[in-house]
């Protein structure tokens, strides 16, 4: 079956200090990958939708300069948090799926807190 | 820009209990619409979808129908079971150049007591 991975589960940073996270794609070509936060309290913001030789899109309140994402393969994708702040804390989530005609499978998330 | 609202942020039931969660959405055209359940330490799940109107989607003895026009995508079950108790979260998606974008709505906390 389709299964996603995210590590790490959780983590700590400071405050001002940069976090990587990655999602894994297992037994599918994951040709668009969704990355979504999850703040306490509220529903799932998306943050960019990367597509297999398109352009990242970022969301509006998020860019490439606060949110790096690479996604190199099919397989495979990474978002970094830069100059992480409280509001910054949350829980990440990774989607991705096969075809546009698929469903998104999420992984269980990265939870970042920050100190 | 499209929305989801789903009116009840916490339910609370008894076994065997009739549930129902209302979902309404905002979007142009034909959306597809998505039900997703979340257990504590994972991430959501697919619990089944609709594309048409007055299509049903179900699964696990939850079913929802698709309404164009009330907007509206409610989900039942008939007999809940303590099991069931997660987050439920409603979602449209709806191609917008070239890629599908799921909205999600705000979530609705289901406690069922055994």
């Amino acid at each position: 079956g389709a299964l996603v991975y995210q590590y790490p589960r959780r983590t700590i940073c400071k405050s001002g200090t940069s976090m990587r996270m990655e999602c894994q794609a297992v037994g599918f070509q994951a040709t668009s990958v969704a990355w979504y936060r999850q703040s306490p309290q509220k529903t799932f913001e998306l943050i960019a939708l990367s597509t297999v030789n398109s352009a990242i899109k970022y969301e509006q309140n998020f860019t490439q300069e606060k949110f790096p994402i690479s996604h190199p393969n099919l397989s495979f994708s990474s978002m970094t948090v830069l100059n992480a702040y409280l509001e910054d804390r949350g829980l990440y989530l990774c989607g991705a799926r096969g075809g546009a005609n698929s469903d998104y499978t999420f992984g269980s998330g990265t939870r970042l807190l920050v100190i | 820009g499209d929305s989801v609202t789903q009116t009840e942020g916490q339910v609370a039931l008894s076994e065997e209990d009739f549930l129902t969660i209302h979902c309404n959405y905002s979007a142009s055209g034909y959306p597809t619409l998505f039900w997703y359940v979340q257990y504590p330490g994972e991430g959501p799940q697919l619990l089944f979808r609709a594309s048409r109107d007055k299509e049903k989607g179900s699964s696990r003895g939850f079913e929802a129908t698709y309404d164009k026009g009330t907007t509206s995508f409610h989900l039942r079950k008939a007999s809940v079971q303590e099991s069931d108790s997660a987050v439920y979260y409603c979602a449209l998606s709806r191609p917008t150049g070239g890629n599908n974008k799921l909205t999600f709505g705000q979530g609705t906390v289901l406690s069922v007591i055994p």
